[in-house]
Protein backbone atom coordinates (compact mmCIF):
# COMPACT_ATOMS: atom_id res chain seq x y z
CA UNK A 1 0.00 0.00 0.00
CA UNK A 2 2.65 2.67 -1.65
CA UNK A 3 4.55 3.16 1.86
CA UNK A 4 1.52 3.18 4.40
CA UNK A 5 1.24 0.72 7.01
CA UNK A 6 -1.50 0.91 9.64
CA UNK A 7 -2.09 -0.71 12.70
CA UNK A 8 -3.65 -2.65 14.29
CA UNK A 9 -5.38 -3.87 11.06
CA UNK A 10 -7.96 -5.62 13.41
CA UNK A 11 -9.39 -4.60 17.18
CA UNK A 12 -12.46 -4.93 18.99
CA UNK A 13 -12.54 -3.28 22.51
CA UNK A 14 -15.25 -2.32 25.26
CA UNK A 15 -17.17 0.48 25.49
CA UNK A 16 -15.36 2.87 27.24
CA UNK A 17 -11.48 2.38 26.96
CA UNK A 18 -9.35 4.16 25.10
CA UNK A 19 -8.24 2.78 21.44
CA UNK A 20 -5.09 4.07 19.60
CA UNK A 21 -4.41 3.48 16.13
CA UNK A 22 -1.43 4.10 13.90
CA UNK A 23 -0.58 5.27 10.37
CA UNK A 24 3.19 5.08 9.21
CA UNK A 25 4.48 6.13 6.22
CA UNK A 26 7.71 5.97 4.51
CA UNK A 27 7.05 8.86 1.52
CA UNK A 28 7.84 11.95 3.18
CA UNK A 29 4.25 13.57 2.41
CA UNK A 30 3.75 16.42 4.35
CA UNK A 31 -0.67 15.35 4.33
CA UNK A 32 -1.81 12.54 6.19
CA UNK A 33 -5.39 12.20 7.21
CA UNK A 34 -7.37 9.82 9.14
CA UNK A 35 -11.05 8.95 7.99
CA UNK A 36 -13.81 6.15 8.53
CA UNK A 37 -15.76 4.38 6.43
CA UNK A 38 -19.16 3.19 7.38
CA UNK A 39 -21.99 2.08 4.99
CA UNK A 40 -24.55 4.91 3.30
CA UNK A 41 -21.62 7.73 4.40
CA UNK A 42 -18.65 6.58 2.75
CA UNK A 43 -15.58 7.94 3.60
CA UNK A 44 -15.76 10.84 6.52
CA UNK A 45 -12.80 12.82 7.24
CA UNK A 46 -11.74 12.73 11.28
CA UNK A 47 -8.48 14.82 11.36
CA UNK A 48 -6.02 15.75 9.35
CA UNK A 49 -2.27 16.99 9.66
CA UNK A 50 -0.46 19.39 7.75
CA UNK A 51 2.70 19.44 9.27
CA UNK A 52 4.70 17.77 12.02
CA UNK A 53 2.22 19.13 15.28
CA UNK A 54 0.08 20.66 12.70
CA UNK A 55 -3.51 19.12 12.96
CA UNK A 56 -7.08 20.14 11.70
CA UNK A 57 -10.66 18.89 12.79
CA UNK A 58 -12.63 17.10 9.87
CA UNK A 59 -16.43 16.84 9.61
CA UNK A 60 -16.31 14.42 12.17
CA UNK A 61 -14.01 14.89 14.63
CA UNK A 62 -15.93 14.25 17.44
CA UNK A 63 -14.44 12.03 20.32
CA UNK A 64 -11.45 11.62 18.28
CA UNK A 65 -7.89 13.50 18.92
CA UNK A 66 -4.52 13.21 16.93
CA UNK A 67 -1.44 13.55 17.31
CA UNK A 68 2.06 13.94 15.09
CA UNK A 69 5.05 14.29 16.36
CA UNK A 70 7.02 13.03 13.74
CA UNK A 71 6.97 13.36 9.92
CA UNK A 72 6.14 9.66 9.48
CA UNK A 73 3.21 8.93 12.34
CA UNK A 74 -0.06 10.01 12.61
CA UNK A 75 -1.78 8.52 15.80
CA UNK A 76 -5.87 8.47 16.46
CA UNK A 77 -7.06 8.24 19.56
CA UNK A 78 -10.44 7.48 21.21
CA UNK A 79 -10.05 8.70 24.43
CA UNK A 80 -12.88 6.47 25.75
CA UNK A 81 -14.49 4.67 22.79
CA UNK A 82 -18.21 4.12 22.16
CA UNK A 83 -20.37 1.62 19.89
CA UNK A 84 -21.02 4.69 17.48
CA UNK A 85 -17.30 4.51 16.67
CA UNK A 86 -17.54 0.92 14.98
CA UNK A 87 -16.19 1.11 11.51
CA UNK A 88 -13.08 0.65 9.35
CA UNK A 89 -10.80 3.72 9.35
CA UNK A 90 -8.20 4.90 7.10
CA UNK A 91 -4.82 6.39 7.03
CA UNK A 92 -4.15 8.57 3.52
CA UNK A 93 -1.29 11.22 2.83
CA UNK A 94 -0.94 13.33 0.18
CA UNK A 95 1.52 14.84 -1.46
CA UNK A 96 -0.10 18.25 -1.69
CA UNK A 97 1.86 20.99 -3.27
CA UNK A 98 3.80 19.20 -5.46
CA UNK A 99 1.25 19.10 -8.19
CA UNK A 100 -0.43 15.24 -7.37
CA UNK A 101 -3.18 16.50 -5.63
CA UNK A 102 -4.41 13.28 -4.79
CA UNK A 103 -5.10 10.90 -1.74
CA UNK A 104 -3.08 7.37 -1.20
CA UNK A 105 -5.04 5.23 1.20
CA UNK A 106 -3.54 2.82 4.04
CA UNK A 107 -5.27 -0.63 3.83
CA UNK A 108 -7.40 0.04 6.78
CA UNK A 109 -8.23 -0.82 10.71
CA UNK A 110 -10.99 -2.57 11.46
CA UNK A 111 -12.03 -1.58 14.87
CA UNK A 112 -15.29 -3.03 16.93
CA UNK A 113 -16.37 -1.92 19.81
CA UNK A 114 -18.60 -3.73 22.29
CA UNK B 1 -28.30 17.65 0.30
CA UNK B 2 -24.90 16.19 0.05
CA UNK B 3 -21.68 17.79 -1.88
CA UNK B 4 -21.26 14.81 -4.09
CA UNK B 5 -24.21 12.46 -4.93
CA UNK B 6 -23.89 8.83 -6.48
CA UNK B 7 -25.25 5.71 -7.37
CA UNK B 8 -24.84 3.28 -5.12
CA UNK B 9 -25.88 0.73 -7.42
CA UNK B 10 -25.11 -2.64 -7.21
CA UNK B 11 -24.86 -2.91 -10.97
CA UNK B 12 -23.97 -6.49 -12.64
CA UNK B 13 -23.25 -6.59 -16.21
CA UNK B 14 -21.11 -9.42 -18.18
CA UNK B 15 -17.86 -9.60 -19.12
CA UNK B 16 -17.14 -7.47 -22.14
CA UNK B 17 -19.60 -4.93 -21.65
CA UNK B 18 -18.83 -0.90 -21.50
CA UNK B 19 -19.66 0.15 -17.66
CA UNK B 20 -21.02 4.02 -16.95
CA UNK B 21 -19.94 4.92 -13.35
CA UNK B 22 -21.37 8.68 -12.80
CA UNK B 23 -21.29 11.23 -9.76
CA UNK B 24 -22.74 14.62 -9.93
CA UNK B 25 -22.01 17.53 -7.35
CA UNK B 26 -23.31 20.83 -6.05
CA UNK B 27 -19.83 23.04 -5.49
CA UNK B 28 -18.88 24.72 -8.47
CA UNK B 29 -15.50 25.37 -6.82
CA UNK B 30 -14.34 21.66 -7.22
CA UNK B 31 -11.55 21.74 -9.40
CA UNK B 32 -10.11 18.19 -8.75
CA UNK B 33 -11.81 14.64 -9.77
CA UNK B 34 -10.75 11.55 -8.97
CA UNK B 35 -11.92 8.00 -9.52
CA UNK B 36 -10.95 5.42 -6.89
CA UNK B 37 -11.33 1.63 -7.17
CA UNK B 38 -11.90 -0.56 -3.61
CA UNK B 39 -12.04 -4.15 -3.56
CA UNK B 40 -13.60 -5.80 -0.50
CA UNK B 41 -11.65 -5.03 2.61
CA UNK B 42 -9.15 -3.48 1.21
CA UNK B 43 -8.30 0.42 1.26
CA UNK B 44 -9.32 2.71 -1.82
CA UNK B 45 -6.81 2.54 -4.54
CA UNK B 46 -6.22 5.56 -7.37
CA UNK B 47 -7.43 4.71 -10.58
CA UNK B 48 -7.79 8.46 -12.40
CA UNK B 49 -7.30 11.93 -11.64
CA UNK B 50 -8.10 14.67 -13.94
CA UNK B 51 -7.69 18.50 -13.26
CA UNK B 52 -10.75 20.79 -14.79
CA UNK B 53 -12.90 19.80 -17.18
CA UNK B 54 -12.12 17.38 -20.34
CA UNK B 55 -11.28 13.84 -20.68
CA UNK B 56 -8.57 11.54 -20.04
CA UNK B 57 -7.95 8.29 -20.97
CA UNK B 58 -6.15 4.89 -19.33
CA UNK B 59 -5.77 1.97 -21.04
CA UNK B 60 -9.48 0.44 -20.75
CA UNK B 61 -10.53 3.80 -18.22
CA UNK B 62 -11.74 6.67 -19.19
CA UNK B 63 -12.76 9.95 -16.85
CA UNK B 64 -14.67 12.75 -17.98
CA UNK B 65 -15.76 15.75 -16.29
CA UNK B 66 -18.62 17.95 -17.16
CA UNK B 67 -18.34 21.29 -15.19
CA UNK B 68 -21.34 23.22 -16.36
CA UNK B 69 -23.58 19.96 -15.39
CA UNK B 70 -21.47 19.37 -12.45
CA UNK B 71 -21.37 15.73 -13.46
CA UNK B 72 -18.09 13.26 -13.64
CA UNK B 73 -18.13 9.92 -15.28
CA UNK B 74 -16.00 6.91 -15.37
CA UNK B 75 -16.13 4.54 -18.51
CA UNK B 76 -14.88 0.94 -17.90
CA UNK B 77 -14.16 -0.60 -21.48
CA UNK B 78 -14.03 -4.32 -22.13
CA UNK B 79 -15.19 -5.08 -18.25
CA UNK B 80 -13.64 -8.17 -17.28
CA UNK B 81 -14.37 -10.27 -13.79
CA UNK B 82 -11.07 -8.49 -11.98
CA UNK B 83 -12.93 -5.09 -12.15
CA UNK B 84 -15.37 -5.98 -9.97
CA UNK B 85 -15.57 -3.71 -6.61
CA UNK B 86 -16.81 -0.44 -5.56
CA UNK B 87 -16.09 2.94 -7.65
CA UNK B 88 -16.00 6.27 -5.49
CA UNK B 89 -15.87 9.55 -6.96
CA UNK B 90 -13.94 12.42 -5.13
CA UNK B 91 -13.01 15.55 -5.69
CA UNK B 92 -10.97 18.79 -3.75
CA UNK B 93 -10.93 22.16 -4.22
CA UNK B 94 -7.14 22.37 -4.63
CA UNK B 95 -6.52 23.10 -0.91
CA UNK B 96 -4.80 20.13 -0.23
CA UNK B 97 -7.30 20.07 3.18
CA UNK B 98 -10.69 18.69 2.33
CA UNK B 99 -11.54 15.81 -0.01
CA UNK B 100 -14.78 14.76 -0.54
CA UNK B 101 -16.70 11.19 -1.35
CA UNK B 102 -19.08 9.76 -2.90
CA UNK B 103 -20.68 6.45 -1.17
CA UNK B 104 -19.05 4.34 -3.39
CA UNK B 105 -21.16 1.96 -6.94
CA UNK B 106 -20.84 -1.78 -6.07
CA UNK B 107 -19.74 -3.33 -9.71
CA UNK B 108 -20.03 -6.98 -10.58
CA UNK B 109 -18.98 -7.91 -13.72
CA UNK B 110 -20.33 -12.15 -14.76
CA UNK B 111 -17.60 -14.17 -16.67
Amino acid sequence: DAGITQSPRHKVTETGTPVTLRCHQTENHRYMYWYRQDPGHGLRLIHYSYGVKDTDKGEVSDGYSVSRSKTEDFLLTLESATSSQTSVYFCAISDYGSGANVLTFGAGSRLTVL
Amino acid sequence: QKEVEQDPGPLSVPEGAIVSLNCTYSNSAFQYFMWYRQYSRKGPELLMYTYSSGNKEDGRFTAQVDKSSKYISLFIRDSQPSDSATYLCAMDFGTGNQFYFGTGTSLTVIP
